[in-house]
């Protein structure tokens, strides 16, 4: 078990570009969460799976947000024609049963 | 709607001093209460946590808070900081165990010699 993991650390994108996060929780965690954390704020959630079913999706999560986790395991978060407002730490923290939340290490995303 | 506030975006602290980081909530339902800590380009860390029973939960790295039904306070202590306490510190709540947690805007620690 090494823990929640997420792909790529960094990411710096042109505006109008397509992005794309991995996240690989902890195996066998049945939920995943995707937060978004901007520069002097606490994160904020954007969605919720409990094994494939995407369950919850926040307003924040705009038409060009949209999230995956096909067969339960890994998921993505994909961001369509970025805009300089995308910018933010993007975490992931899966969580099973009722256990505690792990939290990644998190995506930074720049969009210049 | 559940919310939280930490009342304090920086606290400057001396090092073997104590520091306390405040939290108030809101919430119409019951309520599940945390604490994480986040270093330079970490991830989230839990510190602590109250789901139920004592009101004085303790944590990692000789943390400690306490639960006030009645203020609808959270608030966090540590008798003695080291530097290596240097880091944001989030307060959050949820309606449901660690489902969609709420988190407050963050308080920086920043402990000095």
């Amino acid at each position: 078990d090494t823990g929640v993991s997420q792909d790529p650390r960094h990411k710096i994108t042109k505006r109008g570009q397509n992005v794309t996060f991995r996240c690989d929780p902890i195996s066998e965690h049945n939920r995943l969460y995707w937060y978004r954390q901007t520069l002097g704020q606490g994160p904020e959630f954007l969605t919720y799976f409990q094994n494939e079913a995407q369950l919850e999706k926040s307003r924040l999560l705009s038409d060009r947000f949209s999230a995956e986790r096909p067969k339960g395991s890994f998921s993505t978060l994909e961001i369509q024609r970025t805009e300089q407002g995308d910018s933010a730490m993007y975490l992931c923290a899966s969580i099973q049963g009722d256990g505690e939340a792990f939290f990644g290490q998190g995506t930074r995303l720049t969009v210049v | 709607a559940q919310s939280v506030t930490q009342l304090d975006s920086q606290v400057p602290v001396f090092e073997e001093a104590p520091v306390e980081l405040r939290c108030n909530y809101s919430s119409s339902v019951s309520v599940y209460l945390f604490w994480y800590v986040q270093y330079p380009n970490q991830g989230l860390q839990l510190l602590l946590k109250y789901l139920s029973g004592s009101t004085l939960v303790k944590g990692i790295n000789g943390f400690e808070a306490e639960f006030n039904k009645s203020q609808t306070s959270f608030h966090l202590r540590k008798p003695s900081v080291h530097i290596s306490d240097t880091a944001e510190y989030f307060c959050a709540v949820s309606d449901g165990g660690y489902n969609k947690l709420i988190f407050g805007a963050g308080t920086r620690l920043a402990v000095h010699p």
